[in-house]
């Protein structure tokens, strides 16, 4: 069975504070690692797909990187509206998504 | 381009009740997808649509059904809701590259 496991599962941050955010995978035929962000009361928003180990994105301040077993989401120098919940799912060889539970991400003035 | 959008935005249910959650994309997406979001467990898939005229079961298919209308729409639909489908649902459509999801349709079942 395909399993994402997120971590933590609430992060409270400085503004200015770097850190990352965990993902482990194991998914059968991975097609895909994707990495969304999600506001309260709102859909996931889509932030990045990755498709092989070594593989990094970025896109203003967080840095996606994955390797076999495992992505990071990077976030350089935080601000306050950077928090979010940031969700990890992974795509098999059946294009259907699992999702781990989320980091709740807080960064504060 | 409105992307994926979903109504009702809110709605409340008595339980036995029948309702169905609309669904549409202007992306010209393939494939559709309906989940829903609960408190502790993270987005679970309840019916996919890998492309028009098909339709399969997720992780938590029972007590929904869905209806692929055409290439833009995908309904779902409960035909006696209970307390425990009370949770935010959403759908969402695919590319080869990613989902992309509607803002949601948060639906209370008393």
């Amino acid at each position: 069975e395909d399993q994402v496991t997120q971590s933590p599962e609430a992060l409270r941050l400085q503004e200015g504070e770097s850190s990352s955010l965990n993902c482990s995978y194991t998914v059968s035929g991975l097609r895909g690692l994707f990495w969304y962000r999600q506001d309260p009361g709102k859909g996931p928003e889509f932030l990045f797909t990755l498709y092989s180990a070594g593989e990094e994105k970025e896109k203003e301040r967080l840095k996606a990187t994955l390797t076999k077993k495992e992505s990071f989401l990077h976030i350089t120098a935080p601000k306050p509206e950077d928090s979010a919940t940031y969700l990890c799912s992974g795509g098999g060889s059946n294009y259907k998504l699992t999702f781990g539970k989320g980091t709740l991400l807080t960064v504060n003035p | 381009n409105a992307g994926v959008t979903q109504t009702p935005k809110f709605q409340v249910l008595k339980t036995g009740q029948s309702m169905t959650l609309q669904c549409a994309q202007d992306m010209n997406h393939n494939s559709m997808y309906w989940y829903r979001q609960d408190p502790g467990m993270g987005l679970r898939l309840i019916y996919y649509s890998a492309s028009e005229g098909t339709t399969d079961k997720g992780e938590v298919p029972n007590g929904y059904n869905v209806s692929r209308l055409n290439k833009r729409e995908f309904s779902l639909r409960l035909e006696s809701a209970a307390p425990s489908q009370t949770s935010v649902y959403f759908c969402a459509s695919s590319d080869s590259e990613a989902q992309y999801f509607g803002p949601g349709t948060r639906l209370t079942v008393l």
